[in-house]
């Protein structure tokens, strides 16, 4: 149990389009989903926090006009990257949180395969 | 400034043997730490998670340990495996109210027959 789909898993485009990644929780609802980026050999960097309904948070640094976020359900959350340029290349990781079982402490995030995405 | 630094290089180790891998925190006081493993162009997977108030954790081979005065956490692989090559990270989470996760770096791990 407990799986997280990303999708694309690659997707290649030209500067200047728009890409959409979709993460999607398969067998749990999930309150709560993260974006993350990760550029070769660093760490995750948390883009933004995206509850079901609300507004998603961004992290300082992160242009929410830029990265657009919608959890339109417990089971999807999507993000878009508006007019791309190649410094957007990276990896994009999404996790989510389940709705039941967060015992105290525990906290435990389920992360998608990720999304490798290459502006040219 | 706060960090969190794993060590950078890579560790090589014999299979059988026990892989140590730490975990070195500055400015913060987390409440809880996890380990997560990472292969190569996936998302990470959760291993082990340690609150501040436990000293040691264990899971199979695994084992993670929590030293909130040394502002370390170790993680221990026994009887290492060649499937366990693979890059671990740290993250750090600062209380419990907060879903919000800090990672390192990672450690690259390869294990040789």
């Amino acid at each position: 149990g407990a799986v997280v789909s990303q999708h694309p898993s690659r997707v290649i485009c030209k500067s200047g389009t728009s890409v959409k990644i979709e993460c999607r929780s398969l067998d749990f609802q999930a309150t709560t989903m993260f974006w993350y980026r990760q550029f070769p050999k660093q760490s995750l960097m948390l883009m933004a926090t995206s509850n079901e309904g609300s507004k998603a948070t961004y992290e300082q640094g992160v242009e929410k006009d830029k990265f657009l976020i919608n959890h339109a359900s417990l089971t999807l959350s999507t993000l878009t990257v508006t007019s791309a340029h190649p410094e957007d290349s990276s990896f994009y990781i999404c996790s989510a949180r389940a709705l039941q079982g967060n015992i105290r402490g525990g906290n435990e995030q389920f992360f998608g395969p990720g999304t490798r995405l290459t502006v040219l | 400034s706060q960090k969190i630094e794993q060590n950078s290089e890579a560790l090589n180790i014999q299979e059988g043997k026990t892989a140590t891998l730490t975990c070195n925190y500055t400015n913060y006081s987390p409440a809880y730490l996890q380990w997560y493993r990472q292969d190569p162009g996936r998302g990470p997977v959760f291993l082990l998670l340690i609150r501040e108030n436990e000293k040691e954790k264990r899971k199979e081979r695994l084992k993670v340990t929590f030293d909130t005065t040394l502002k370390q956490s170790l993680f221990h692989i026994t009887a290492s495996q060649p499937a366990d090559s693979a890059t671990y990270l740290c993250a750090l989470a600062r209380s419990y109210n907060t879903d919000k996760l800090i990672f390192g770096t990672g450690t690259r791990l390869q294990v040789f027959p």
